[in-house]
């Protein structure tokens, strides 16, 4: 069966710092990839998703960066933090349709 | 794109009642709606689904109805329990590689 794995749980780092979650897929090959972020209660914002290797579709500008150098392997980079940048970070896989979640990433940024 | 929207943003019920939970949707190539269930500190887990060739479907306590033409679709959930409280959000897909999520609504239901 097909597991998403997604780390670190929680994160805490100061502002201009720099930032890498990483998100593995197991089970399925060439998925639809996906980074979502939900800022304190509010909703399910989409930042990217990856339909192959190198592939990276953006859906809002800001200072953070995709990337996915293996095909079941989607990293969510930024070079330096903003206060505004913390948030509850998802990563998703899925076909074309459904999209089934990690347990997501807490980050907060002092 | 996709724009999909979602109301209310909170709703409160007494246990036992019914919640309904409405969505519209802009894209009338959208043909996918799943809705998803977050708990409190927890990723959002897909609940039922509905396709667009579908008008209503149901998963015992769990209903979804569709309106292709009006382009709106709702969640109809009966009985309700205290775990049933919750964030839930609507979405939809067109095929076009990816799921756009409505806003979310947090039900509360009263012991």
């Amino acid at each position: 069966s097909q597991t998403i794995h997604q780390w670190p749980a929680t994160l805490v780092q100061p502002v201009g710092s720099p930032l890498s979650l990483e998100c593995t897929v197991e089970g399925t090959s060439n998925p639809n990839l996906y980074w979502y972020r939900q800022a304190a209660g509010r909703g399910l914002q989409l930042l990217f998703y990856s339909v192959g290797i190198g592939q990276i579709s953006s859906e809002v500008p800001q200072n953070l960066s995709a990337s996915r150098p293996q095909d079941r392997q989607f990293i969510l980079s930024s070079k330096k933090l903003l206060l505004s940048d913390s948030g509850f970070y998802l990563c998703a896989w899925g076909p074309i349709t459904e999209a089934f979640f990690g347990q997501g990433t807490r980050l907060t940024v002092v | 794109g996709e724009n999909v929207e979602q109301h209310p943003s909170t709703l409160s019920v007494q246990e036992g009642d019914s919640a309904v939970i409405k969505c519209t949707y802009s894209d009338s190539a959208s043909n996918y709606f799943p809705w998803y269930k977050q708990e409190l500190g927890k990723r959002p887990q897909l609940i039922i689904d509905i396709r667009s060739n579908v008008g209503e479907k149901k998963d015992q306590r769990i209903a979804v109805t569709l309106n292709k033409t009006a382009k709106h679709f709702s969640l109809h959930i009966t009985e309700t329990q205290p775990e049933d409280s919750a964030v839930y959000f609507c979405a939809g897909s067109g095929g076009y590689q990816k799921v756009t999520f409505g806003i979310g609504t947090k039900l509360q239901v009263i012991p």
